[in-house]
């Protein structure tokens, strides 16, 4: 069985430019998860989607980031503008249910640099 | 917002020996999970852990849960190179919403 694919992996931009990342989950899992990592932290939950639908974003930075998952399968997380802090890795995970029973699946992340 | 806690930060040992790395927190878990993330890959799920008093085994790693349900543990027995990553903790509310430690960066040297 395949994993939850990202691209790309890593990224350098300049601040104030955009970024757009893309993950594809695990076939048939209805639960689409966006972490980011910065270093030396854990992984922190920015976007939760169920099929297409948002079920939590309460963490994500609105003003800059934006998330969307059309037809409830590849999503997509984009940052307009990119800051200094937003340097991390992206981490995009899939369950096949929502609950604490579901397990997560991670990607391998996309790692950004912003200079 | 439930603050987790894992000592230590860092832990560098020799292949062979013992280790242990814990997580905290000032509230109730609900569950539990520990995850293992090796350079440049997303954090892999080893256990979930649910009853306090729990206490589960993986080969040569042992994951406990306190009594009261607001302290974990993890203990590798005789690690090897292979057990090298960074060892988090994760707490799960009931609609699967997961909190994360800092971590513990475990190096284990041949």
């Amino acid at each position: 069985e395949a994993g939850v694919a990202q691209s790309p992996r890593y990224k350098i931009i300049e601040k104030r430019q955009s970024v757009a990342f893309w993950c594809n989950p695990i076939s048939g899992h209805a639960t689409l998860y966006w972490y980011q990592q910065i270093l030396g932290q854990g992984p922190k939950l920015l976007i939760q989607f169920q099929n297409n639908g948002v079920v939590d974003d309460s963490q994500l930075p609105k003003d800059r980031f934006s998330a969307e998952r059309l037809k409830g399968v590849d999503s997509t997380l984009k940052i307009q503008p990119a800051k200094l802090e937003d340097s991390a890795v992206y981490l995009c995970a899939s369950s096949l249910k929502r609950g604490n029973t579901g397990t997560q699946y991670f990607g391998p992340g996309t790692r950004l640099l912003v200079l | 917002t439930q603050l987790l806690e894992q000592s230590p930060q860092f832990l560098s040992i020799q292949e062979g020996e013992n280790l242990t790395v814990y997580c905290n927190s000032s509230s109730v878990f609900s569950s539990l999970q520990w995850y293992r993330q090796e350079p440049g890959e997303g954090p892999v799920l080893l256990v979930t852990v649910v009853t306090g008093g729990e206490v589960k085994k993986l080969k040569r790693l042992t994951f406990q849960f306190g009594d009261a349900r607001k302290d974990s543990s993890l203990h590798i027995t005789a690690a090897q190179p292979g057990d090298t990553g960074l060892y988090l903790c994760a707490s799960a509310d009931s609609w699967g919403k997961l909190q994360f430690g800092a971590g513990t960066q475990v190096v284990v040297t041949p």
